[in-house]
């Protein structure tokens, strides 16, 4: 069962715009949403998260955006690095020990 | 300080072969839980441990078993290996097990089975 989504495979942008990485989910018990980053041959790094009781947090380049009602967050990252290039994982609890995983979106941010 | 370590990195067994990984947590950390990355997909939940306790399983057959020692590290056995547990197996440790909680990866031990 796919609780959560991400349906974008691939995102591309140029250096200094921004990447938008998206994600939904089916669970309305979930109450806690992660962002990992992954390169390859490492293991996933957490990049920022969010409660439910909030609709915004900020980390640098890094905001996560959530909307309860749509059941929706989004990752955006301003300005994009080169650096950035990764593969993005959205995940999420309901406060049990079993955290839900995407299937990633592998973001490329060119020079 | 050391990060999760896991081990080995690589490894190649054939079908019906068992298998045996191993992980580290960071210290301090008291909870392991132990993940699925198959190609393409996202990481899937096996199991938890806490303080040696399991504290919870994922949708896996019995085939798959852990356990947690008294320094808090882990391992992940599977037994009759099929094809397709070809995957990349992540170790991950946390302060706590449930609630609002960062799970910290290691770089996983990769497994072919042939």
């Amino acid at each position: 069962d796919q609780q959560v989504k991400q349906n974008s495979p691939s995102l591309s942008v140029q250096e200094g715009r921004i990447s938008i990485l998206n994600c939904d989910y089916t669970n309305s018990m979930f109450d806690y949403f992660l962002w990992y980053k992954k390169y390859p041959a490492e293991g996933p790094t957490f990049l920022i998260s969010i409660s439910s009781i909030k609709d915004k947090n900020e980390d640098g380049r890094f905001t996560v955006f959530l909307n309860k009602s749509a059941k929706h967050l989004s990752l955006h990252i301003v300005p994009s690095q080169p650096g950035d290039s990764a593969v993005y994982f959205c995940a999420a609890s309901d406060g049990n020990n079993d955290m839900r995983f995407g299937a990633g979106t592998r973001l490329t941010v060119k020079p | 300080d050391a990060g999760v370590t896991q081990s080995p990195t690589h490894l190649i067994k054939t079908r019906g072969q068992q298998v045996t990984l191993r992980c580290s947590p960071i210290s301090g950390h008291k909870s392991v839980s132990w993940y699925q990355q198959v190609l393409g997909q996202g990481p899937q939940f096996i199991f938890q441990y806490y303080e040696k306790e399991e504290r919870g399983r994922g949708n896996f057959p019995d085939r798959f078993s852990a356990r947690q020692f008294p320094n808090y590290s882990s391992e992940l056995n599977v037994n009759a290996l099929l094809l397709g547990d070809s995957a990349l197996y992540l170790c991950a440790s946390s302060l706590w097990y449930s609630g609002a909680n960062v799970l910290t990866f290691g770089a996983g031990s990769r497994l072919t089975v042939l």
